[in-house]
């Protein structure tokens, strides 16, 4: 059974500082990785995919994959408090294609 | 514009009741998903669909059945059996179910008991 780990939080930072959000993820076989954005009583909005080793950027938005380490990380420049919601990591591949998601990291951005 | 489209945004069943969910896509997408969100318990997989006349069970698939007779159309039917329906529904689609694609999501639906 695939298993995708996130710290529930709440992360709280301040208005203008970077936030770091952290997903690790249990099959090393694993290829594809997405980050959702959820705001409260919303659907999931995709943010960034992410499918090779290193950074990529979009934005104030930067997604790092490490699979020798099988973590992958969401930095969020300069937060507002719009960025305020749930952020849901999602991991595909490793012999089955069907999304597995993390339960959410809840990130509060304060002015 | 395209997207994926569920309706209704609120339903309330009452008991012994069979009630549907509607998602229709125009995406043109293969593959379908639907899952429940519970606070604090993350998506998780009712059913999903691959291909047009086929579909496969989930995680969560008990009290739950779907259909896949167009492309475009994945309608649940939460049925009686289903004791703890209360949640908010969430219908997905990418391109194919084989790739390494990310799903996109409808806008839910949210469904409480009477």
């Amino acid at each position: 059974q695939k298993e995708v780990e996130q710290n529930s939080g709440p992360l709280s930072v301040p208005e203008g500082a970077i936030a770091s959000l952290n997903c690790t993820y249990s099959d090393r076989g694993s290829q594809s990785f997405f980050w959702y954005r959820q705001y409260s009583g919303k659907s999931p909005e995709l943010i960034m995919s992410i499918y090779s080793n290193g950074d990529k950027e979009d934005g104030r938005f930067t997604a790092q994959l490490n699979k020798a380490s099988q973590y992958v990380s969401l930095l969020i420049r300069d937060s507002q408090p719009s960025d305020s919601a749930t952020y849901l990591c999602a991991v595909t591949g490793g012999g089955s294609y069907i999304p597995t998601f993390g339960r959410g990291t809840s990130l509060i951005v304060h002015p | 514009d395209g997207g994926i489209t569920q309706s209704p945004k609120y339903l309330f069943r009452k008991e012994g009741q069979n009630v549907t969910l509607s998602c229709e896509q125009n995406l043109n997408h293969d593959a379908m998903y639907w899952y429940r969100q519970d606070p604090g318990q993350g998506l998780r997989l009712i059913y999903y669909s691959q291909i047009v006349n086929d579909f496969q069970k989930g995680d969560i698939a008990e009290g739950y059945s779907v259909s896949r007779e167009k492309k475009e159309s994945f309608p649940l039917t939460v049925t009686s059996a289903q004791k703890n329906p209360t949640a908010f529904y969430l219908c997905a689609s990418r391109p194919d179910g084989g790739g390494n694609q990310p799903q996109h999501f409808g806008d839910g639906t949210r469904l409480s008991i009477l």
